[in-house]
C-alpha cells in the first residue's frame, strides 16, 4: 500500500496571504496525484489532477506542483471560503488500492 | 449527479447496504468507473470500492472479503454491500465517479461526489 503523508496536520494563515501545504508519497506515484478540498458538511471537491491540472471551475489562485513523492498545493492569496481541510489522494497503483493523505486543516489566523 | 440511499442504522454483525443512482450518465461509460468511498466521523477519507462498466471489480485490500458492489444497469444504479459490520465501519459513505487519467488506464481521481449518507453501526 501507497501511504501519503500530508504536512502540517493544521495551518494557520491570515486571509490574503499565501498558502503551502505538502503530500509526500512512500513510493513514487509520478503524476498521479490529486488534491480535494472538504468544507464541513460537504463532500470534498477536486481541485488539482494530475499533481498540476487544475480542476473545470476551481479559481487560479490554486495550483499544484511536483511528481515523485513530493507534492504541493499553494493556494495564492487566501479568501474566506478557502478555510477548510485539504486531501491528497494517489491514483498511481494497478490494481486500483487508491490512498489519502489524512488531510491538513487550513484555519484562519 | 449522484445521491447515496440506504438505511441509517445498522445492527453490529449484520450488512450493510447503500445504493448510488447516477443521473446524468450511464454506469456503463467505458472512460470511467464509479467507487465508494467512506470517512470515519471526525477522521479522513478511505477507499472502499470501484465498479467498472464491464462488471468488474477492486476492493480495498482491508476490506477484502467483506466488501462487494454490484450494479443494476438498468435503473443506472450502483450497489454496496458490506457484511459482519462492527462500530469501526461507522462512517459517511459516498458514491462518487472514478474519472481515468488516461482512457484506458482503469484508474484515476474522483470528479463527482454524491452528498454521502451516515451509516451508523449500533445495537
Amino acid at each position: 500500500e501507497i501511504v501519503m503523508t500530508q504536512s502540517p496536520a493544521t495551518l494557520s494563515v491570515s486571509p490574503g496571504e499565501r498558502a503551502t501545504l505538502s503530500c509526500r508519497a512512500s513510493q513514487s506515484v509520478s503524476s498521479n496525484l490529486a488534491w480535494y478540498q472538504q468544507k464541513p458538511g460537504q463532500a470534498p471537491r477536486l481541485l488539482v489532477h494530475g499533481a498540476s491540472t487544475t480542476a473545470i471551475d476551481i479559481p487560479a489562485r490554486f495550483s499544484g506542483s511536483g511528481s515523485g513523492t513530493e507534492f504541493t498545493l499553494t493556494i495564492s492569496s487566501l479568501q474566506s471560503e478557502d478555510f477548510a481541510v485539504y486531501y491528497c489522494q494517489q491514483y498511481n497503483d494497478w490494481p486500483p488500492a487508491y490512498t489519502f493523505g489524512q488531510g491538513t486543516k487550513l484555519e484562519i489566523k | 449527479q449522484l445521491q447515496e440511499s440506504g438505511p441509517g442504522l445498522v445492527t453490529p454483525s449484520e450488512t450493510l447496504s447503500l445504493t448510488c443512482t447516477v443521473s446524468g450518465a450511464s454506469i456503463r461509460t467505458v472512460s470511467y468507473s464509479w467507487s465508494w468511498i467512506r470517512q470515519p466521523p471526525g477522521r479522513g477519507l478511505e477507499w472502499v470500492a470501484n465498479l467498472y462498466f464491464d462488471g468488474a471489480t477492486s476492493y480495498n485490500p482491508s476490506l477484502k472479503g467483506r466488501v462487494t458492489t454490484s450494479a443494476d444497469t438498468s435503473k443506472n444504479h450502483f450497489s454496496l454491500k458490506l457484511s459482519s459490520v462492527t462500530a469501526a465501519d461507522t462512517a459517511m459513505y459516498y458514491c462518487a465517479r472514478n474519472f481515468f487519467h488516461l482512457p484506458t488506464s482503469g484508474k484515476g481521481y474522483f470528479d463527482l461526489w454524491g452528498r454521502g449518507t451516515l451509516v451508523t453501526v449500533f445495537s
